[in-house]
């Protein structure tokens, strides 16, 4: 049972482009939805996060967009850099304990 | 940010021997995670503690166990190594407001 489905699968975008990333949840009691990116035998890092009393969060090149109702978030990176070139997880959380289930990743490359 | 250190880094065994991956961390924080990593599923939760002596089960639990003796220390045990548990495995901390995890750099397992 996979409560976080994460699309799509990779990204190719040209640099200066808009890189873009959805994921949709099934469990409604989530209320924590961080984004993480990992570089090559690195572990992942904590890239953004939203609340679900928010529709948007913006952190410089990086905007999560939130739509309750649909029970979809996405990644947005504006003006994408090669140096972006990684694998991104959306996650969601909720309820005891603060564990995380992470979507399957997207593999973004930006080329030069 | 919290010193999260995993080790080893790489290790290979063969089938059916006991494999313990350890996670330490060099400040106080209660919660932690073990995840596994493979092509194609994503980052699944393994194990995880709320404290010392106080573990539960994740979405792939099977063939390990954890144990938490002390507070910096978070040790997963392959009991009888297979080869499906060839994986890279993340520790995970939960550090900061929300679910803030810091993830260490990994140990990349394979079991032969």
């Amino acid at each position: 049972q996979q409560q976080v489905k994460q699309s799509p699968q990779s990204l190719i975008v040209q640099k200066g482009g808009i890189s873009i990333i959805n994921c949709a949840y099934e469990n409604t009691a989530f209320d924590y939805f961080p984004w993480y990116q990992q570089f090559p035998g690195k572990g992942p890092a904590l890239l953004i996060a939203i609340r679900p009393d928010v529709s948007e969060k913006k952190e410089g090149r990086f905007t999560i967009s939130f739509n309750k109702s649909a029970k979809q978030f996405s990644l947005h990176i504006m003006d994408s850099q090669p140096g972006d070139s990684a694998t991104y997880f959306c996650a969601a959380g909720g309820g005891s304990n603060y564990k995380l289930t992470f979507g399957k990743g997207t593999l973004l490359t930006v080329n030069p | 940010d919290a010193g999260i250190t995993q080790s080893p880094r790489h290790k290979v065994t063969e089938t059916g021997t006991p494999v313990t991956l350890r996670c330490h961390q060099t400040e106080n924080h209660r919660y932690m995670y073990w995840y596994r990593q493979d092509p194609g599923h994503g980052l699944r939760l393994i194990h995880y503690s709320y404290g010392v002596k106080d573990t539960d089960k994740g979405e792939v639990s099977d063939g390990y166990s954890v144990s938490r003796s002390k507070t910096e220390d978070f040790l997963l045990t392959l009991e009888s190594a297979t080869s499906s548990q060839t994986s890279v495995y993340f520790c995970a901390i939960r550090q900061g407001a929300f679910y803030g995890y810091t993830f260490g750099s990994g140990t990349r397992l394979t079991v032969v």
